[in-house]
């Protein structure tokens, strides 16, 4: 099964503050994506990408920055984050879009206090 | 356009009896539907799908129905075990196959 791999698992951090979460896939999938899920609306694409140095817009991506730098790794910043921000965010890959399986890794809890 | 409407979100059933969940959507260029499963504590992950070519689908205890006419969609898991309670997400995925819209999940609950 792909493998995809998130860091950190777990993170609080204040108002305001700055947060990357870091997201690595090791199968040469070409599609990468950023999700949160939140009780009441399921999972939300914020930002997706199709290959190193390309970006989508999801459907949140309001306060949600994104990089990918490599075919593996698919950076979320926070650069001011808020309350509102406060959720589980899972990265994604899939081989060549959505029409594939998408591979879950297992999830970032973010606490914005 | 966007959104995938899932209900319910909570569903409780027997053990050995079945569950069924519905999903709606309004974008008639949608051809891929998933459903995704999550375990507590779980990430979520594909257990059975379905295109727009097909009606019916079934994996074992599991059946997808979609009618593309009506726009909708569902999953229904017959004989149902312990082991199904879990959260259930369908999704559709966009005209151009770049991204996945899920639905709100389903939060299911075998009882005995």
């Amino acid at each position: 099964e792909a493998a995809v791999t998130q860091s950190p698992r777990n993170k609080v951090t204040v108002t305001g503050g700055n947060v990357t979460l870091s997201c690595r896939q090791t199968n040469s999938h070409n599609y990468m994506y950023w999700y949160r899920q939140d009780t009441g609306h399921g999972l939300r694409l914020i930002h997706y990408s199709y290959g190193a140095g390309n970006l989508q817009i999801g459907d949140v991506p309001d306060g949600y920055k994104a990089t990918r730098t490599t075919q593996e790794d698919f950076f979320l910043l926070l650069e001011l984050a808020s309350p509102s921000q406060t959720s589980l965010y899972f990265c994604a890959s899939s081989a060549t879009g959505a029409g594939n399986t998408l591979y879950f890794g297992e999830g970032s809890r973010l606490i914005v206090v | 356009g966007e959104q995938v409407e899932q209900l319910p979100s909570i569903l409780r059933v027997q053990e050995g009896s079945s569950a069924s969940i519905n999903c709606s959507y309004e974008d008639s260029a949608s051809n891929y539907f998933p459903w995704y499963k999550q375990e507590p504590g779980e990430n979520p992950k594909l257990i059975i799908d379905i295109r727009s070519n097909m009606e019916r689908k079934q994996i074992q205890e599991l059946i997808v129905l979609l009618d593309k006419k009506a726009k909708r969609f569902s999953l229904h898991i017959t004989d149902t075990q312990p082991g199904d309670s879990a959260m259930y997400f369908c999704a559709r995925a966009s005209s151009s196959f770049s991204k996945l819209v899920f639905g709100q999940g389903t939060s299911l609950s075998v009882v005995p």
